[in-house]
């Protein structure tokens, strides 16, 4: 099975501050990597596909990149309702794998 | 606009069955695919396994074969897993989601306990 290493485990910036995240893989997955957003008690919300595209209806300062094993999510300007635990899907082989997650706070 | 609905909460009983639905709208469930993931509240998430609903084909993590079963009702727009045999390392939310992660089923807590 592909590992899919996340760093760092948990994050704590200001509102207006630029935050990434990075999702390391153990094997080379091309560009078939999501980014989820999951906020306490509800399901993920997709982010991103195949590593830089941004799903529709996502804001813009959400962005991916990264190709082969690593890959990095990027919020340029964090705001109050990114609040989240974010996790990174490797999508390129079976079984699906994810990272370990990504507890985003704010300080 | 794409809807997948899950079943309520279940509460059931180490070694007895369940069996979770996914009824789904707003897009075409008959040439779709569809995953299944279990998430223990607090951790990461695992993919349990994949089924194309045109024909029933389906694909497993080989973590989850013998534990769950995934089948689809065309005629009804609902996809289907049954978790057997189930034990209290089974306690988790379950998620179904269209293949490809974009939609999302609002999550199903399955508690096994006696």
């Amino acid at each position: 099975d592909i590992q899919m290493t996340q760093s760092p485990s948990f994050l704590s910036a200001s509102v207006g501050d630029r935050v990434t995240i990075n999702c390391k893989a153990s094997q080379n997955i091309n560009r078939y990597l999501n980014w989820y957003q999951q906020k306490l008690g509800e399901a993920p919300k997709l982010l991103i596909y195949n590593a830089n595209s941004l799903q529709t209806g996502i804001p813009s300062r959400f962005s991916g990149s990264g190709s082969g094993t690593d890959f990095t999510l990027t919020i340029s300007s964090l705001q109050p309702e990114d609040v989240a635990t974010y996790f990174c899907l490797q999508h390129n082989s079976w079984p699906w794998t994810f990272g370990g997650g990504t507890k985003l706070e704010l300080k | 606009q794409v809807k997948l609905q899950q079943s309520g909460a279940e509460l059931v009983k180490p070694g007895a069955s369940v069996k979770l639905s996914c009824k789904t709208s707003g897009y075409t469930f008959s040439t779709s695919y569809m995953s299944w993931f279990k998430q223990i509240p607090g951790q990461s998430i695992e993919w349990i396994g994949m089924i194309y609903a045109g024909d029933g084909g389906t694909g497993y993590n080989q973590k989850f074969k013998g534990k769950a079963t995934l089948t689809v009702d065309t005629s009804s727009s609902t996809a289907y897993m049954d978790l057997s045999s189930l034990t209290t390392e089974d306690s988790a939310v379950y998620f179904c989601a269209r293949a490809g992660g974009d939609y999302w089923g609002q999550g199903v807590m399955v508690t096994v306990s006696s």
